[in-house]
């Protein structure tokens, strides 16, 4: 079956430091993945949709120049957590869409956990 | 670690008939069960959660499910299948962080 992956899976870094994560479709192409952040013992949060080629589309309520979200290739994404603070940290996730249909079903990454101190 | 398994990738119904999606999970603790939907080309969106209070969850669009913990289940069900129904469906786990999904269950809502 189709594979994600993330990198790193675990990070922590200090306050003020930006963090990259990686997001890639391992064994398929995807034109879109979606990035999600999930707080404690809460449901995920939709950050934003990524489509290759073109600019995120960022929900309402998400920093665009806080989260920088790349989507360079068709398996590569990546957000970046421009000047962390405690308060971003969190559990990514992001999940990518299988071919170009929109009933395509997406498959998730393991995700990355962030700890900024 | 914790896990989840839905059984069907693919559930057909017809419209105003009862929906049964199924989850089963596995877990070292406690659990928190999540059931996402996702329309075409949409991210997910929350259907209902379980956080130990009550063991039947009413979500939104008449959607509910109930957790057994003797069978480790957390099926989702809706009595009434509406063509707006038709979408993919997540079920998901979750001890503190790190969730995890199912592979997912796409419903097909026949008029």
């Amino acid at each position: 079956g189709a594979v994600v992956s993330q990198h790193p899976s675990r990070v922590i870094c200090k306050s003020g430091t930006s963090v990259k994560i990686e997001c890639r479709s391992l064994d398929f192409q995807a034109t879109t993945m979606f990035w999600y952040r999930q707080f404690p013992k809460q449901s995920l949060m939709l950050m934003a949709t990524s489509n290759e080629g073109s600019k995120a589309t960022y929900e309402q309520g998400v920093e665009k120049d806080k989260f920088l979200i790349n989507h360079a290739s068709l398996t590569l994404s990546t957000l970046t957590v421009t000047s962390a603070h405690p308060e971003d940290s969190s559990f990514y996730i992001c999940s990518a869409q299988l071919g170009e249909r929109g009933t395509d079903t997406q498959y998730f990454g393991p995700g990355t956990r962030l700890t900024v101190l | 670690a914790q896990s989840v398994t839905q059984l069907g990738s693919h559930v057909s119904v017809s419209e105003g008939a009862l929906v049964l999606l199924r989850c089963n999970y596995s877990s070292s603790v406690p659990p928190y069960l999540f059931w996402y939907v996702q329309y075409p080309n949409q991210g997910l969106q929350l259907l209902l959660k379980y956080t130990s209070a009550a063991t039947l969850v009413k979500g939104i669009n008449g959607f509910e499910a109930e957790f057994k913990k003797s069978e480790t289940s957390f099926h989702l069900t809706k009595p009434s299948a509406h063509m707006s129904d038709a979408a993919e469906y997540f079920c998901a786990v979750s001890e503190t962080y790190d969730m995890r999904f199912g592979a997912g269950t796409r419903l097909t809502v026949k008029p």
